[in-house]
């Protein structure tokens, strides 16, 4: 089955550390997002990516690197510059190819820092 | 800049109750439209989409007209289930350039 996976689902760290959360896709699409979810709110982009080997920041990147050095993955690392990482990050892929551009999300991964 | 607008919630309705959740954008050009839905502690899973003006998406009873006129994609659903609990964001992508904009999302509790 295609999909997104992100592991772990639940990951605990301690203040000033760094964290890497993985996301794996094997849909082949070439472009790959991470967002960050706080309770009851909506989807904040923070990095994405449109090939490998390049990537941009979203809205709130500042606390946040990422990397693309193969297609189907995208890490995100938390470091302890994010003044606030306790959260749920979401990763996405679409395929730039054709109409629409849907994206397809993995189940998340919720970070909890103290 | 591109945006979407989404009524707030949390919205409480009964078993076999009419739903419209309504929502309306900003964007130049002519964008697709999407519903995502996401159940608590999982991703956001794609419910309908529409690429061009009058296009109707459907899907599990859900549905969704992208009305050019008046800017708005609004999610319908005839009789809902408890099954629907869940929150749902109306979300945008322009054809080029591969930004996705979503809404605050709206929180849905059926209750029996």
């Amino acid at each position: 089955d295609g999909g997104i996976t992100q592991s772990p689902k639940y990951l605990f760290r301690k203040e000033g550390q760094n964290v890497t959360l993985s996301c794996e896709q094997n849909l082949n699409h070439d472009a790959m997002y991470w967002y960050r979810q706080d309770p009851g709110q909506g989807l904040r982009l923070i990095y994405y990516s449109q090939i490998v080997n390049d990537f941009q920041k979203g809205d709130i990147a500042e606390g946040y690197s990422v990397s693309r050095e193969k297609k189907e993955s995208f890490p995100l690392t938390v470091t302890s510059a994010q003044k606030n990482p306790t959260a749920f990050y979401l990763c996405a892929s679409s395929n730039q190819q054709g109409s629409g551009y849907e994206q397809y999300f993995g189940p998340g991964t919720r970070l909890t820092v103290t | 800049g591109d945006s979407v607008t989404q009524m707030e919630g949390p919205v409480t309705l009964s078993e076999e109750a009419f739903l419209t959740i309504n929502c309306t954008y900003t964007a130049t050009g002519y964008p697709s439209l999407f519903w995502y839905v996401q159940y608590p502690g999982e991703g956001l899973q794609l419910l309908l989409k529409a690429t061009k003006a009058d296009d109707k998406g459907s899907n599990k009873g859900f549905e969704a007209t992208y009305r050019k006129e008046t800017t708005s994609f609004h999610l319908e659903k005839g009789s809902v289930q408890v099954s629907d609990s869940a929150v749902y964001f109306c979300a945008l992508s322009r054809h080029t350039g591969n930004q996705f904009y979503f809404g605050t999302g709206t929180s849905l509790t059926v209750i029996p």
